[in-house]
């Protein structure tokens, strides 16, 4: 059975505050890894996908990459702005398109 | 605008009275899929349907229907809800041979 764990559950930064958040998974065949970021009272919207070991992703201030046992989600200097819970997910051979979430971080980030 | 529509947005409502939350797309997506949310345990998967009259199990199908009449349209039908399914519910969708799903805004029910 496929799990993603996340850590932490929530992480408060001051702007400017460069950080990580960690994303560790167990699947049979890895499909891809999904790094997805969801607001309150919204839908998750997709951020990246990474699909092998050594992948690396980037969008603005946010970078993600990819071991065969962990995925990072790099925050450089965050905004306010940046404030949402962040979510992974991988899929895996053989689940017909399911993916299977972690529980997200929550992050802020305040003045 | 490419997008996955849900309706209603929030709804309260009784045990055992039968209800149907709407998900249309517009991007011609075969597959299409519904999950739960619920905290401390994350998304879960209800059902998908990877085209038209093509469904199946997720995760958590007890209690829940679905039917793919049409390819933009994938309703959630709940014919007798129970307290224990209160929860934000999700649809998706995507594009067969990728991987990346979109997700509609969510419908937040609640059941008394």
């Amino acid at each position: 059975e496929d799990q993603v764990t996340q850590s932490p559950e929530a992480l408060r930064l001051q702007e400017g505050e460069s950080s990580s958040l960690n994303c560790s998974y167990t699947v049979s065949g890895l499909r891809g890894l999904f790094w997805y970021r969801q607001d309150p009272g919204k839908g998750p919207e997709f951020l990246f996908t990474l699909y092998s070991a050594g992948e690396e992703k980037e969008k603005e201030r946010l970078k993600a990459t990819l071991t065969k046992k962990e995925s990072f989600l790099h925050i450089t200097a965050p905004k306010p702005e940046d404030s949402a819970t962040y979510l992974c997910a991988v899929q895996g051979t053989g689940t017909a398109s399911k993916l299977t979430f972690g529980t997200g971080t929550r992050l802020q980030v305040t003045l | 605008e490419a997008q996955v529509t849900q309706n209603p947005r929030y709804l309260i409502t009784v045990t055992g009275k039968k209800l149907t939350v709407t998900c249309s797309q517009n991007m011609n997506h075969e597959y299409m899929s519904w999950y739960r949310q619920d905290p401390g345990l994350g998304l879960r998967q209800i059902y998908y349907s990877m085209n038209v009259e093509v469904t199946d199990k997720g995760d958590v199908p007890e209690g829940y229907k679905v039917s793919r009449k049409e390819k933009r349209n994938f309703p959630l039908i709940l014919e007798s809800p129970s307290p224990n399914q209160t929860s934000l519910y999700f649809c998706a969708s995507k594009r067969q041979g990728v991987y990346e799903q979109y997700f509609g805004p969510g419908t937040r029910l609640t059941v008394t």
